[in-house]
C-alpha cells in the first residue's frame, strides 16, 4: 500500500537556525511531490511541487527552498529562520490526475 | 486557475444528512472536482472526485450539476466525526490543487 511519511510532528526552532523537514513515500514509484504551509486559521498554500528527482518548483518566493534527491524523497529547508516561518508544513504525494492527493500527518513549526 | 466559492461555514445535527456546496463557474472541461476534509490539527483526507456523472462512496455523494458550474457534498448521515473543513478543489492536472478557506462543518449531538 501506498503511505506517507513525514517528520518531524512538531519543531520549535529560534529565529535564524536553520531547518530540514523531510518527507518519504512509500509503495509507489515516481510520485508527484508537494509541500504545503498553513498558517493558524488559514487556509493550505502551495510552496512547491515536484515531478521528478531533482525537479523543483516554486509557487511563492520566500526563504525556504525543496530538494527530491531521490525518488520518493522531498526535503524542505531555510537557512535561516523568520518568525513568518511558523505554521503547520504538510507534505503530499500524487499520480495520476483524477486520483489526487495524499497527504501525511504534518509538522507544526514554531519559530521563537 | 479556476475558482471555487464555498460558505465559510455550516451547521448540522448528529445523524442528519449534510449538503455542502460548491460553485466553480468558471471550470473547464478537462478540470476533475476534488473534495477533501480536515480535521484539526491532521492534513486534509481525500474524501472524493468526480468529472461529470454523479460518484457514491463509502465516504460521501458528489452531485454534480449538469452544467458543472457546482457541486454538492452529500454525507448522508453526520456524525460527531465527521466535524472538518471541507475543500472542494479543481484540478486537472494534478499539480494544480489549490486549497481555499473550505467550510467549516460543526455538528451537534
Amino acid at each position: 500500500s501506498q503511505t506517507i511519511h513525514q517528520w518531524p510532528a512538531t519543531l520549535v526552532q529560534p529565529v535564524g537556525s536553520p531547518l530540514s523537514l523531510e518527507c518519504t513515500v512509500e509503495g509507489t514509484s515516481n510520485p508527484n511531490l508537494y509541500w504545503y504551509r498553513q498558517a493558524a486559521g488559514r487556509g493550505l498554500q502551495l510552496l512547491f511541487y515536484s515531478v521528478g528527482i531533482g525537479q523543483i518548483s516554486s509557487e511563492v518566493p520566500q526563504n525556504l527552498s525543496a530538494s527530491r534527491p531521490q525518488d520518493r524523497q522531498f526535503i524542505l529547508s531555510s537557512k535561516k529562520l523568520l518568525l513568518s516561518d511558523s505554521g503547520f508544513y504538510l507534505c503530499a504525494f500524487g499520480q495520476a490526475a483524477a486520483r489526487g492527493y495524499t497527504f501525511g500527518s504534518g509538522t507544526r513549526l514554531t519559530v521563537v | 486557475d479556476a475558482k471555487t466559492t464555498q460558505p465559510n461555514s455550516m451547521e448540522s445535527n448528529e445523524e442528519e444528512p449534510v449538503h455542502l456546496p460548491c460553485n466553480h463557474s468558471t471550470i473547464s472541461g478537462t478540470d476533475y472536482i476534488h473534495w477533501y476534509r480536515q480535521l484539526p490539527s491532521q492534513g486534509p483526507e481525500y474524501v472524493i472526485h468526480g468529472l461529470t456523472s454523479n460518484v457514491n462512496n463509502r465516504m460521501a455523494s458528489l452531485a454534480i450539476a449538469e452544467d458543472r458550474k457546482s457541486s454538492t457534498l452529500i454525507l448522508h448521515r453526520a456524525t460527531l466525526r465527521d466535524a472538518a473543513v471541507y475543500y472542494c478543489i479543481l484540478s486537472h492536472n494534478n499539480n494544480d490543487m489549490r486549497f481555499g478557506a473550505g467550510t467549516r462543518l460543526t455538528v451537534k449531538p
